[in-house]
């Protein structure tokens, strides 16, 4: 069974300023996908990143990149350069495949709330 | 585009009760599926699709029953309707290939089971 820690409930960052969200997995898939997803005050659930078990490289999207250390087994998000808006819940996910029906079925942590401080 | 359209947006049921959430997409996503969302915990995957006429369980499958009759509409159904099973529900759904779990939500549906 896979498993997604996330070990901060709660995170303060000042505006501007960068900030990591930890999150540490468990799986016996040999391959698999990390993600993390936004949840703002209104509710809905947005994709921000993905890192496949295979990929070389952390990968980035604008401000947000996943700091991925597969020995580790953790798939850390940075944001850089805090804005108001990035005040949200972020949640990290896993995938129990690379590819295939199993590439879409998520595993869930309990989130990071994390607030940004003007 | 209207991506993922969930109905309704709120809904209160007595236990016992029947009740189907309605989830469409437009987007032609092979992939569709349904999640619940209790308080400080994360998603957890009821049911999955991964095309018309294929439907499989997730986590938490008990409960609840799905069918996949066209592309466009993944409905989940409550059988008969429990206090544990006040939740939020996202439906969600993604195209094949597009680097597996990168999903499309719904904005949710808020259950409350008296």
């Amino acid at each position: 069974a896979q498993k997604i820690t996330q070990t901060q409930p709660g995170m303060f960052v000042q505006e501007k300023e960068a900030v990591t969200l930890d999150c540490t997995y468990d799986t016996s898939d040999p391959s698999y996908g990390l993600f993390w997803y936004k949840q703002p005050s209104s509710g809905e659930m947005i994709f921000l990143i993905y890192q496949g078990s295979y990929d070389q490289q952390n990968a980035t999207e604008g401000r947000y990149s996943l700091n991925f250390q597969k020995a580790r087994k953790s798939a850390n998000l940075v944001i850089s350069a805090s804005q108001l808006g990035d005040s949200a819940m972020y949640f990290c996910a896993m995938s129990s495949a690379y590819s295939g029906a199993g590439s879409y079925q998520l595993t869930f942590g309990k989130g990071t709330k994390l607030s940004v401080i003007p | 585009n209207a991506g993922v359209t969930q109905t309704p947006k709120f809904q209160v049921l007595k236990t016992g009760q029947s009740m189907t959430l309605q989830c469409a997409q437009d987007m032609n996503h092979e992939y569709m599926s349904w999640y619940r969302q209790d308080p400080g915990m994360g998603l957890r995957l009821i049911h999955y699709s991964v095309g018309a006429g294929i439907t499989d369980q997730g986590e938490v499958p008990n409960g609840y029953n799905v069918s996949r009759s066209t592309t466009e509409d993944f409905p989940l159904r409550l059988l008969s309707a429990a206090p544990s099973q006040t939740s939020v529900y996202f439906c969600a759904s993604t195209k094949r290939g597009t680097g597996g779990g990168k999903l499309f939500f719904g904005s949710g549906t808020q259950l409350s089971v008296l």
